[in-house]
């Protein structure tokens, strides 16, 4: 099984910062990767797919790069509502769905 | 508008088999895949597997497979999920979440998301 694995499991940034969360493959999945935000209580929500496609309504300031193994989602100018637990998952059709541990983020 | 609407918490005992359904709306129930992940308390997101409604074809996680059952009712544009043999380990909240690409033969990531079913396994 492919597994994945993010960092930093959990960050604390100011206002208007921004924050970058990585998510890494074991093996290559070329750009098969999408990003969840999950506030807490509530159900997740999808970011960014195939590894940097935003989803229709996610604001501007959310953006995801890479391929192969190593991608990354960019928070910029993190506001008081990006508090959440964010998730990367890949998607594969031999190998089915895995998501990351998940990278919690907070404001200092 | 896209909904996925589950049924209700459930308490099981160890040993017990528990099923969760989503019932789908606002959209060709028939065209788009459904996966089910689970999150136990405090957790993470855990894909369990994924079903295409169009065929019946099933697509297990290898931690799922022999314990988990999906299917589907497209007169009532449901899915279930059915896991059996219960352990306090299966203690989480179940969502269903829909496929984002229609007539896929294989899952994908999901747009659309039930509210989760809190299922609690206890001894």
């Amino acid at each position: 099984d492919i597994q994945m694995t993010q960092s930093p499991s959990s960050l604390s940034a100011a206002v208007g910062d921004t924050v970058t969360i990585t998510c890494r493959a074991s093996q290559g999945i070329s750009n098969s990767l999408a990003w969840y935000q999950q506030k807490p209580g509530k159900v997740p929500k999808l970011l960014i797919y195939a590894s940097s496609t935003l989803q229709s309504g996610v604001p501007s300031r959310f953006s995801g790069s890479g391929s192969g193994t190593d991608f990354t989602l960019t928070i910029s100018t993190l506001q008081p509502e990006d508090v959440a637990t964010y998730y990367c998952q890949k998607y594969n059709s031999a190998l089915g769905l895995t998501f990351g541990g998940g990278t919690k983020v907070e404001i200092k | 508008q896209v909904q996925l609407v589950q049924s209700g918490a459930e308490v099981k005992k160890s040993g017990a088999s528990v099923k969760v359904s989503c019932k789908a709306s606002g959209y060709t129930f028939r065209d788009y895949g459904i996966s089910w992940v689970r999150q136990a308390p405090g957790q993470g997101l855990e894909w369990m597997g994924w079903i295409n409604p169009y065929n019946g074809y099933t697509h297990f996680a290898q931690k799922f497979q022999g314990s988990v059952t999906m299917t589907t009712d497209r007169s009532t544009s449901t899915a279930y999920m059915d896991l059996r043999s219960l352990s306090s380990d299966d203690t989480a909240v179940y969502y269903c979440a829909r496929d984002h690409l229609p007539l896929s033969g294989a899952p994908y990531y999901c747009d659309f998301w039930g509210q989760g079913t809190l299922v609690t396994v206890s001894s």
